[in-house]
């Protein structure tokens, strides 16, 4: 099956740092990908649709100039926490669509964020 | 817009005992539908999903889940639980040509397993 990856799986950083997170598309290729947000004990919000040589679309509320993403290629995306502070702490997951149809999106294991 | 509601914030159930995790949507286009499971400080794992066709969708670990159009529910259902299947459980629809074709989560449901 089709396979996503995220690297790191967890990282610590210092407030103020930024911090670069990526989902890779292991077995398939991805135009689109999505980054979403989960807080402890709550659901996964969507933060941002990640389309491969453009922008990415960001949701009401999410700033964009502090949640960088850039989809350089049809198998990966980055997602950069810019000047993080630790209410950006959280669980950061991604997901990634293998074709056209909504049952052809994989979710990746997640990236834990603590920002000390 | 779609929207997914999960009733039970925290199921509790014996073991043995049947599982039923109550799901809820509402959509403008035809629904897509899923059920993923979530253990602590994990990602998600597909547990089934319903796109079209038969509307009782069998998945992995002995789960099941029933799509009613009438009700607008997707419940998911084990006939007995097992301590290992104590975990957080989500509900989400999606829907071909809705706005980028993503996932709307329910709130979630924490399910406990009881010796």
């Amino acid at each position: 099956g089709a396979v996503v990856s995220q690297h790191p799986s967890r990282v610590i950083c210092k407030s103020g740092t930024s911090v670069k997170i990526e989902c890779r598309s292991l077995d398939f290729q991805a135009t689109t990908m999505f980054w979403y947000r989960q807080f402890p004990k709550q659901s996964l919000m969507l933060m941002a649709t990640s389309n491969e040589g453009s922008k990415a679309t960001y949701e009401q509320g999410v700033e964009k100039d502090k949640f960088l993403i850039n989809h350089a290629s049809l198998t990966l995306s980055t997602l950069t926490v810019t000047s993080a502070h630790p209410e950006d702490s959280s669980f950061y997951i991604c997901s990634a669509r293998a074709g056209g149809l909504p049952d052809t999106q994989y979710f990746g294991p997640g990236t834990r964020l603590t920002v000390l | 817009a779609q929207s997914v509601t999960q009733l039970g914030s925290h199921v509790s159930v014996s073991e043995g005992a049947l599982v039923l995790l109550r799901c809820n949507y509402s959509s403008s286009v035809p629904p897509y539908l899923f059920w993923y499971v979530q253990y602590p400080n994990q990602g998600l794992q597909l547990l089934l999903k319903y796109t079209t066709g038969a509307t009782l969708v069998k998945g992995i670990n002995g789960f099941e889940a029933e799509f009613k159009k009438s009700e607008t529910s997707f419940h998911l259902t084990k006939p007995s639980a097992h301590m290992s299947d104590a975990a957080e459980y989500f509900c989400a629809v999606s829907g071909y040509g809705n706005y980028g074709q993503n996932f709307v989560f329910g709130p979630g449901t924490r399910l406990s397993v009881l010796p």
